[in-house]
Protein backbone atom coordinates (compact mmCIF):
# COMPACT_ATOMS: atom_id res chain seq x y z
CA UNK A 1 0.00 0.00 0.00
CA UNK A 2 1.67 3.28 -1.05
CA UNK A 3 1.98 5.52 0.97
CA UNK A 4 2.16 9.95 -0.48
CA UNK A 5 4.66 10.23 -2.87
CA UNK A 6 6.12 13.61 -3.78
CA UNK A 7 8.16 15.19 -6.56
CA UNK A 8 10.54 16.03 -6.64
CA UNK A 9 12.49 15.09 -3.49
CA UNK A 10 15.42 17.81 -4.38
CA UNK A 11 15.34 21.38 -6.50
CA UNK A 12 17.16 24.30 -6.77
CA UNK A 13 15.54 27.52 -8.33
CA UNK A 14 16.62 31.01 -8.52
CA UNK A 15 15.15 34.06 -7.13
CA UNK A 16 12.17 35.33 -9.34
CA UNK A 17 11.62 31.66 -11.05
CA UNK A 18 8.50 29.76 -10.49
CA UNK A 19 8.62 25.81 -9.20
CA UNK A 20 5.73 23.32 -9.33
CA UNK A 21 5.57 20.49 -6.83
CA UNK A 22 3.76 17.28 -7.09
CA UNK A 23 1.79 15.01 -4.39
CA UNK A 24 -0.04 11.74 -5.21
CA UNK A 25 -1.94 11.12 -1.47
CA UNK A 26 -2.32 7.24 -0.09
CA UNK A 27 -4.60 4.97 -2.01
CA UNK A 28 -8.16 5.94 -0.44
CA UNK A 29 -7.15 9.14 0.75
CA UNK A 30 -9.44 12.49 -1.15
CA UNK A 31 -8.05 15.07 1.07
CA UNK A 32 -4.63 16.99 0.31
CA UNK A 33 -2.95 19.29 2.07
CA UNK A 34 0.27 21.28 2.06
CA UNK A 35 2.43 22.59 4.42
CA UNK A 36 6.33 24.34 4.67
CA UNK A 37 9.12 23.41 7.28
CA UNK A 38 11.85 25.83 7.35
CA UNK A 39 15.05 24.74 8.85
CA UNK A 40 14.97 23.95 12.60
CA UNK A 41 10.93 24.76 12.29
CA UNK A 42 7.98 23.02 12.73
CA UNK A 43 5.82 22.97 9.50
CA UNK A 44 3.50 25.91 8.87
CA UNK A 45 -0.03 25.09 7.28
CA UNK A 46 -0.21 26.57 3.77
CA UNK A 47 -3.86 25.28 2.23
CA UNK A 48 -6.31 21.96 1.92
CA UNK A 49 -7.71 20.71 -1.15
CA UNK A 50 -10.86 18.54 -1.09
CA UNK A 51 -13.07 17.92 -3.88
CA UNK A 52 -10.53 19.86 -6.50
CA UNK A 53 -10.79 22.95 -4.24
CA UNK A 54 -9.23 25.02 -1.51
CA UNK A 55 -10.50 24.51 1.28
CA UNK A 56 -8.51 26.00 3.91
CA UNK A 57 -5.79 28.73 3.57
CA UNK A 58 -2.77 29.38 6.11
CA UNK A 59 -1.05 32.60 6.11
CA UNK A 60 0.70 32.67 3.00
CA UNK A 61 0.90 34.79 0.13
CA UNK A 62 -1.00 34.51 -3.03
CA UNK A 63 2.16 33.71 -4.67
CA UNK A 64 1.07 30.22 -3.46
CA UNK A 65 -0.96 28.49 -5.32
CA UNK A 66 -2.83 24.99 -5.80
CA UNK A 67 -4.59 22.42 -7.37
CA UNK A 68 -6.46 19.17 -7.00
CA UNK A 69 -7.17 16.78 -9.95
CA UNK A 70 -9.78 14.03 -10.19
CA UNK A 71 -7.85 11.13 -9.65
CA UNK A 72 -6.76 13.46 -6.17
CA UNK A 73 -3.06 14.28 -7.09
CA UNK A 74 -1.88 18.01 -6.23
CA UNK A 75 0.44 20.43 -6.90
CA UNK A 76 1.82 23.33 -5.62
CA UNK A 77 2.79 26.11 -7.29
CA UNK A 78 4.93 29.02 -5.83
CA UNK A 79 5.53 32.37 -7.96
CA UNK A 80 8.41 35.20 -7.87
CA UNK A 81 10.21 32.73 -5.49
CA UNK A 82 12.03 34.54 -2.48
CA UNK A 83 15.26 33.28 -0.62
CA UNK A 84 13.14 33.04 2.30
CA UNK A 85 11.19 30.59 0.01
CA UNK A 86 13.83 27.68 1.05
CA UNK A 87 12.33 25.51 2.97
CA UNK A 88 10.97 21.45 3.17
CA UNK A 89 7.60 21.57 1.52
CA UNK A 90 5.21 18.58 2.73
CA UNK A 91 2.67 16.97 1.52
CA UNK A 92 -0.03 15.21 3.98
CA UNK A 93 -3.37 13.38 2.86
CA UNK A 94 -6.52 12.15 4.78
CA UNK A 95 -9.99 11.24 4.31
CA UNK A 96 -12.19 13.93 4.80
CA UNK A 97 -14.82 11.43 6.08
CA UNK A 98 -12.48 9.80 8.41
CA UNK A 99 -11.85 11.71 11.43
CA UNK A 100 -8.48 10.06 12.15
CA UNK A 101 -5.45 12.42 10.97
CA UNK A 102 -2.87 13.11 7.93
CA UNK A 103 -0.32 10.78 6.58
CA UNK A 104 2.70 12.47 5.70
CA UNK A 105 5.20 12.20 2.95
CA UNK A 106 8.73 12.62 2.83
CA UNK A 107 8.69 16.11 1.44
CA UNK A 108 10.34 18.16 -1.40
CA UNK A 109 13.77 20.13 0.07
CA UNK A 110 13.47 23.43 -2.09
CA UNK A 111 16.79 25.99 -2.31
CA UNK A 112 16.43 29.28 -3.59
CA UNK A 113 19.59 31.23 -4.67
CA UNK B 1 -5.26 32.18 19.05
CA UNK B 2 -4.20 28.18 18.35
CA UNK B 3 -0.61 28.02 19.71
CA UNK B 4 1.49 24.85 20.82
CA UNK B 5 4.47 25.01 22.78
CA UNK B 6 6.96 22.64 23.09
CA UNK B 7 9.86 24.68 25.37
CA UNK B 8 12.47 21.69 24.91
CA UNK B 9 14.80 22.40 22.25
CA UNK B 10 16.85 19.53 22.53
CA UNK B 11 16.94 16.56 24.80
CA UNK B 12 20.43 14.24 24.81
CA UNK B 13 19.70 10.82 27.21
CA UNK B 14 21.75 7.39 27.37
CA UNK B 15 20.59 4.57 25.91
CA UNK B 16 17.91 2.63 28.35
CA UNK B 17 17.45 6.11 29.78
CA UNK B 18 13.89 7.02 30.23
CA UNK B 19 12.99 10.79 28.80
CA UNK B 20 9.66 12.89 28.83
CA UNK B 21 9.08 15.39 25.71
CA UNK B 22 6.79 18.32 27.15
CA UNK B 23 4.02 19.98 25.08
CA UNK B 24 1.97 23.23 26.25
CA UNK B 25 -0.95 24.15 24.21
CA UNK B 26 -3.70 26.94 23.34
CA UNK B 27 -6.74 27.07 22.15
CA UNK B 28 -10.27 28.56 22.41
CA UNK B 29 -11.89 25.22 21.10
CA UNK B 30 -14.17 22.91 23.12
CA UNK B 31 -13.63 20.40 20.26
CA UNK B 32 -10.18 19.77 19.50
CA UNK B 33 -7.40 16.98 18.84
CA UNK B 34 -3.80 16.85 20.08
CA UNK B 35 -0.66 14.48 17.81
CA UNK B 36 2.26 13.52 18.24
CA UNK B 37 4.52 13.28 15.24
CA UNK B 38 8.47 11.77 14.33
CA UNK B 39 10.30 13.31 11.96
CA UNK B 40 13.45 10.68 11.42
CA UNK B 41 16.46 12.87 9.46
CA UNK B 42 14.38 11.52 5.96
CA UNK B 43 12.26 14.11 6.68
CA UNK B 44 8.66 12.20 6.75
CA UNK B 45 6.38 13.08 9.71
CA UNK B 46 5.32 10.03 11.24
CA UNK B 47 2.52 9.02 12.56
CA UNK B 48 2.39 8.61 16.82
CA UNK B 49 -0.63 9.54 18.60
CA UNK B 50 -4.50 11.60 17.90
CA UNK B 51 -6.01 12.31 21.05
CA UNK B 52 -9.20 14.25 20.72
CA UNK B 53 -10.36 16.55 23.95
CA UNK B 54 -12.89 14.37 25.10
CA UNK B 55 -10.23 11.80 26.61
CA UNK B 56 -8.16 12.51 28.78
CA UNK B 57 -7.14 8.99 29.74
CA UNK B 58 -3.70 8.29 29.16
CA UNK B 59 -2.55 5.64 26.64
CA UNK B 60 0.43 3.54 26.28
CA UNK B 61 1.66 1.65 23.64
CA UNK B 62 5.03 -0.67 23.72
CA UNK B 63 7.33 1.72 25.19
CA UNK B 64 5.79 5.14 24.17
CA UNK B 65 3.08 7.09 26.57
CA UNK B 66 0.99 9.69 26.77
CA UNK B 67 -0.38 11.95 29.44
CA UNK B 68 -2.97 14.56 28.35
CA UNK B 69 -4.07 16.90 31.12
CA UNK B 70 -6.55 19.34 29.85
CA UNK B 71 -6.24 21.06 33.23
CA UNK B 72 -2.53 22.02 33.14
CA UNK B 73 -3.22 22.41 28.58
CA UNK B 74 -0.74 19.44 28.44
CA UNK B 75 0.29 16.38 26.22
CA UNK B 76 3.54 14.91 27.49
CA UNK B 77 5.73 12.17 25.54
CA UNK B 78 7.27 9.79 27.33
CA UNK B 79 9.63 7.36 25.80
CA UNK B 80 10.49 4.14 28.58
CA UNK B 81 13.89 2.66 27.94
CA UNK B 82 15.10 4.87 25.08
CA UNK B 83 16.98 3.52 22.12
CA UNK B 84 19.20 4.61 19.23
CA UNK B 85 16.29 4.37 16.69
CA UNK B 86 14.54 7.10 19.02
CA UNK B 87 16.77 9.61 17.67
CA UNK B 88 14.74 12.34 15.82
CA UNK B 89 13.01 15.34 16.08
CA UNK B 90 9.60 14.98 17.67
CA UNK B 91 6.15 17.52 17.13
CA UNK B 92 3.05 18.00 18.72
CA UNK B 93 0.69 19.39 16.96
CA UNK B 94 -3.21 20.22 17.55
CA UNK B 95 -6.11 20.52 15.37
CA UNK B 96 -9.25 22.35 15.79
CA UNK B 97 -12.72 21.50 15.39
CA UNK B 98 -13.67 22.34 12.11
CA UNK B 99 -13.71 19.64 10.12
CA UNK B 100 -12.72 17.29 12.88
CA UNK B 101 -9.19 15.37 12.71
CA UNK B 102 -8.75 16.71 8.85
CA UNK B 103 -8.94 20.43 9.70
CA UNK B 104 -5.14 22.43 9.67
CA UNK B 105 -2.38 20.87 11.60
CA UNK B 106 -0.53 23.37 14.05
CA UNK B 107 2.39 22.41 14.77
CA UNK B 108 5.15 22.89 18.00
CA UNK B 109 8.76 23.87 16.73
CA UNK B 110 9.86 20.96 17.99
CA UNK B 111 11.66 18.68 20.22
CA UNK B 112 15.37 16.79 19.30
CA UNK B 113 15.99 13.74 20.84
CA UNK B 114 19.38 12.48 20.79
CA UNK B 115 19.98 8.59 21.88
CA UNK B 116 23.39 8.14 22.72
CA UNK B 117 24.69 4.44 22.77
Amino acid sequence: DAGVTQSPTHLIKTRGQQVTLRCSPKSGHDTVSWYQQALGQGPQFIFQYYEEEERQRGNFPDRFSGHQFPNYSSELNVNALLLGDSALYLCASSLQAYNYGYTFGSGTRLTVV
Amino acid sequence: AQKVTQAQTEISVVEKEDVTLDCVYETRDTTYYLFWYKQPPSGELVFLIRRNSFDEQNEISGRYSWNFQKSTSSFNFTITASQVVDSAVYFCALSGSYGGATNKLIFGTGTLLAVQP
